[in-house]
């Protein structure tokens, strides 16, 4: 299925940055979500957005839509250990299925 | 919200043994469910779309007959690995859609981790 272009890849940051991590696609999504992962676990639903130009937030995570409805980008504010482990967005494909990008594995450091 | 559920959460057993992991909506109805397969440090991978009463609709390169899907209620997906060797070994994970509304964000339910011996 279609692939979202994830980064980065990796980040290893200080307790109490910002983070951003950022999903691109060649195709026009109407959803985008983004999911954490914690090691040996499944993916936990973070944000959903639904509308072009949308921004939401849960806590000390914020996401947006992008208006080309071709990207969106998740933002942490004041990382803490907990924040560690692997985020993916995701978007919809051929009806209910999920395309995902390649994830985003945070670190951080006490 | 909506939970899905998946049991085992582990399994280690030896080669050749058949290994059925379960995924169950709670409290709600699915209609479709999706079975994924991941490695280590990468992406969730699609493997098949489990439908209710029907046959499941499996991705290219995954063989039907070594992973069995079993989706007869509207709460419950059965994935088997059939005669199950070392490159089996995984993290097999299954969502399901949430109720409601049509483009509802998939859950997840929490893995199991597949170990052949």
């Amino acid at each position: 299925g279609q692939q979202l272009n994830q980064s980065p890849q990796s980040m290893f940051i200080q307790e109490g940055e910002d983070v951003s991590m950022n999903c691109t696609s060649s195709s026009i999504f109407n959803t985008w979500l983004w999911y954490k992962q914690d090691p040996g676990e499944g993916p936990v639903l973070l944000i959903a957005l639904y509308k072009a130009g949308e921004l939401t937030s849960n806590g000390r995570l914020t996401a947006q839509f992008g208006i080309t409805r071709k990207d969106s980008f998740l933002n942490i504010s004041a990382s803490i250990p907990s924040d560690v482990g692997i985020y993916f967005c995701a978007g919809p494909w051929a009806g209910n299925m999920l395309t995902f990008g390649g994830g985003t594995r945070l670190m951080v450091k006490p | 919200g909506a939970v899905v559920s998946q049991h085992p959460s582990w399994v280690i057993c030896k080669s050749g043994t058949s290994v059925k992991i379960e995924c169950r909506s709670l409290d709600f109805q699915a209609t479709t469910m999706f079975w994924y397969r991941q490695f280590p440090k990468q992406s969730l991978m699609l493997m098949a779309t489990s439908n209710e009463g029907s046959k499941a609709t499996y991705e290219q390169g995954v063989e039907k007959d070594k992973f069995l899907i079993n989706h007869a209620s509207l709460t419950l997906s059965t994935l088997t690995v059939t005669s199950a060797h070392p490159e089996d070994s995984s993290f097999y994970i299954c969502s399901a859609p949430g109720p409601g509304r049509s483009n509802q964000p998939q859950h997840f339910g929490d893995g199991t981790r597949l170990s052949i011996l």
